[in-house]
């Protein structure tokens, strides 16, 4: 199974704020990479596909990118409805896989 | 819109069996390929599997493997998971997902509730 590695695990940041999320596969993944965010008690919402196509409705603050192994999700000026758990997911080969999480807190 | 519902969570003992519906509307279903997705109390998702729109195809986690099956019954626009042989490690919320496509796109924002999945003597 290709393995999902996100950094950092825990980050720290303020309304209003920039932040970068990043995703590393253990081999080659194109840009078959997903970005999801997840409230407690809630399902996944997806974020981001392809790499870097917003799902729609979702904020233009958002953004990702990379190729390969390395990835990125970034959210420009933090809202108090981001602080939340993001994951990565890979869907370039079966089966899928998903980062362990970064939960982003106040 | 689109809807996704799962039922027949619950308690089971390990080894026992159990099986999951998720019931579908608000699109084309016999269209679309179907995810299952898991998730532990406390940790992230773990993908279950996927079953193609005309159900030829089906792929699995490690993790499953041999043990679940995929399904599903078109003409009732449900999707099912037969869970055999469960283990303490299988407790988790069972969520089914739309594809984007036929079954080979990745999921798309469409998620059911979820629901939970409990393994113990």
């Amino acid at each position: 199974d290709i393995q999902m590695t996100q950094s950092p695990s825990t980050l720290s940041a303020s309304v209003g704020d920039r932040v970068t999320i990043n995703c590393r596969a253990s081999q080659s993944i194109s840009d078959w990479l997903a970005w999801y965010q997840q409230k407690p008690g809630k399902a996944p919402k997806l974020l981001i596909y392809k790499t870097s196509t917003l799902e729609t409705g979702v904020p233009s603050r958002f953004s990702g990118s990379g190729s390969g192994t390395d990835f990125s999700l970034t959210i420009n000026s933090l809202q108090p409805d981001d602080f939340a758990t993001y994951y990565c997911q890979q869907y370039q080969t079966y089966s899928y896989t998903f980062g362990q999480g970064t939960r982003l807190e106040i | 819109q689109v809807q996704l519902v799962e039922s027949g969570g619950g308690v089971v003992q390990p080894g026992r069996s159990l099986r999951l519906s998720c019931a579908a509307s608000g699109f084309t279903f016999k269209t679309s390929g179907m995810h299952w997705v898991r998730q532990a109390p406390g940790k992230g998702p773990e993908w279950v599997g996927v079953i193609s729109y005309d159900g030829s195809k089906k792929f699995y986690g490690d993790s499953v493997k041999g043990r679940f099956t995929i399904s599903r019954d078109n003409s009732k626009n449900t999707l099912y998971l037969q869970m055999d042989s469960l283990r303490v490690e299988d407790a988790a919320i069972y969520y089914c997902a739309k594809d984007r496509g036929t079954g080979w796109l990745g999921m798309d924002d469409n998620w059911g509730q979820g629901t939970l999945v409990t393994v113990s003597s």
